[in-house]
């Protein structure tokens, strides 16, 4: 059974600083990994979906890697901003079923 | 642009009573799913569709049934609530299998108290 662990739960850094999330998964027989942001009392967002077959994707100041092999994949946010402050998910899906399997989410704190 | 839409967003529910938690999607996607989400846990699957008339349990359906008559709407229907079903309900909907590289859109959430 896939699992999905986010270290560490909550993060808390200065303003303008660039950090990285962790996610790791036991199954490395992925077809995609994908990285949510969750505001208070909202819903997720997806942020970015890396395929199995690339090794990273870039969206504006996020950068998602991913390796398989490892199982592991890391969100690089650059030039934090107090409103990066959200809780972000990661969550994979494989085969044998049309679910994602999520993470616990990692509580970001960007302090002004 | 309106995407998935829930509602309530709040509702307490006595032991024993039911409810519906309404979903729609204005998307035309033909995937939908229902997630719960417990505090500092990740988020379960209770049942998803593949289209209009098929739907299938995920990974925590006990207590829960659900319908799909239309593309666009996916209810998820409470039958004697129980304190364990006090949660965090997302709705989401995708264009294709959310394992199979789709993205997913989520609806804002209903925080359901059981007491």
């Amino acid at each position: 059974k896939q699992e999905v662990t986010q270290i560490p739960a909550a993060l808390s850094v200065p303003e303008g600083e660039n950090l990285v999330l962790n996610c790791s998964f036991t199954d490395s027989a992925i077809y995609n990994l994908q990285w949510f942001r969750q505001d208070p009392g909202k819903g997720l967002t997806s942020l970015l979906l890396i395929q199995s077959s690339q090794r990273e994707q870039t969206s504006g100041r996020l950068n998602a890697s991913l390796d398989k092999s490892s199982g592991r994949s890391t969100l690089y946010i650059a030039a934090s901003q107090p409103g990066d402050s959200a809780t972000y998910l990661c969550a994979v899906g494989g085969a044998g079923s049309y679910q994602l399997t999520f993470g616990k989410g990692t509580k970001l704190s960007v302090i002004p | 642009n309106a995407g998935v839409t829930q509602t309530p967003k709040f509702r307490i529910l006595k032991i024993g009573q039911s409810m519906t938690l309404q979903c729609t999607q204005d998307m035309n996607h033909n995937y939908m799913y229902w997630y719960r989400q417990d505090p500092g846990m990740g988020l379960k699957l209770i049942y998803y569709s593949v289209g209009a008339g098929i739907t299938d349990k995920g990974e925590v359906p006990n207590g829960y049934n659900v319908s799909r008559s239309t593309t666009e709407d996916f209810p998820l229907r409470l039958e004697l609530a129980a304190p364990s079903q006090t949660s965090v309900y997302f709705c989401a909907s995708s264009s294709g299998a959310a394992n199979m590289n789709e993205k997913l859109f989520f609806g804002s959430g209903t925080q359901l108290s059981v007491l």
